[in-house]
């Protein structure tokens, strides 16, 4: 199987940070790769796919980068409404695995 | 409007049985590979289970291989997942996702308890 390291686990930020988080593949997954949020008691909804696509609907400030093996999802300017829990998810193979999640909370 | 929406779930004792249904509408159901993935109260994702389109293939996580089984039924848009012989640690949400391990569209999941 596929492993996904996701780093930091959390992070504390304020309104207009830039934030980064990473996701480390154990094998070259090309760019299978996409990045989630989830808000609590919530179903995750898609911010990019195939690495650095932005999904329609999601805003400009969210940009994914990356291939092969390292990954990251860039918030340019932290929003009241980004608190949440993001997650990669590979999918270049027939067993998909998540990364352990970034909670990103309110300094 | 793609909607995906579960039901099925509830409290079940180990080594009891469930179904889990998921139906979905503004789409067409047959040309989508769709799949079963959970979270754990507190915890991560974890992908589950997938069927692809004509059910020809499926594919499961080996903590689940030989005790759930997905299946789908193409003419009544409807996903499905026969859980057995469950543990306590298969309590979780479980969500049903459209897509080909891209999963652009999520139901808003139904909760499984296992506890006697």
């Amino acid at each position: 199987d596929i492993q996904m390291t996701q780093s930091p686990s959390s992070l504390s930020a304020s309104v207009g940070d830039r934030v980064t988080i990473t996701c480390r593949a154990s094998q070259d997954i090309r760019n299978d790769l996409g990045w989630y949020q989830q808000k609590p008691g919530k179903a995750p909804k898609r911010l990019i796919f195939a690495a650095s696509s932005l999904q329609s609907g999601v805003p400009s400030r969210f940009s994914g980068s990356g291939s092969g093996t390292e990954f990251t999802l860039t918030i340019s300017s932290l929003q009241p409404e980004d608190f949440a829990t993001y997650y990669c998810l590979q999918h270049n193979n027939y067993t998909p695995t998540f990364g352990q999640g970034t909670k990103v909370e309110i300094k | 409007e793609v909607q995906l929406v579960e039901s099925g779930g509830g409290l079940v004792k180990p080594g009891g049985s469930l179904r889990l249904s998921c139906a979905a509408s503004g789409f067409t159901f047959s040309g989508y590979t769709m799949n079963w993935v959970r979270q754990a109260p507190g915890m991560g994702l974890e992908w589950v289970s997938s069927i692809n389109f004509d059910a020809g293939y499926t594919y499961y996580a080996d903590s689940v291989k030989g005790r759930f089984t997905i299946s789908r039924d193409n003419a009544k848009n409807s996903l499905f997942l026969q859980m057995n012989s469950l543990r306590s640690e298969d309590t979780a949400v479980y969500y049903c996702a459209r897509g080909n391990g891209d999963y652009a569209y999520w139901g808003q999941g139904t909760l499984v308890t296992v506890s006697s």
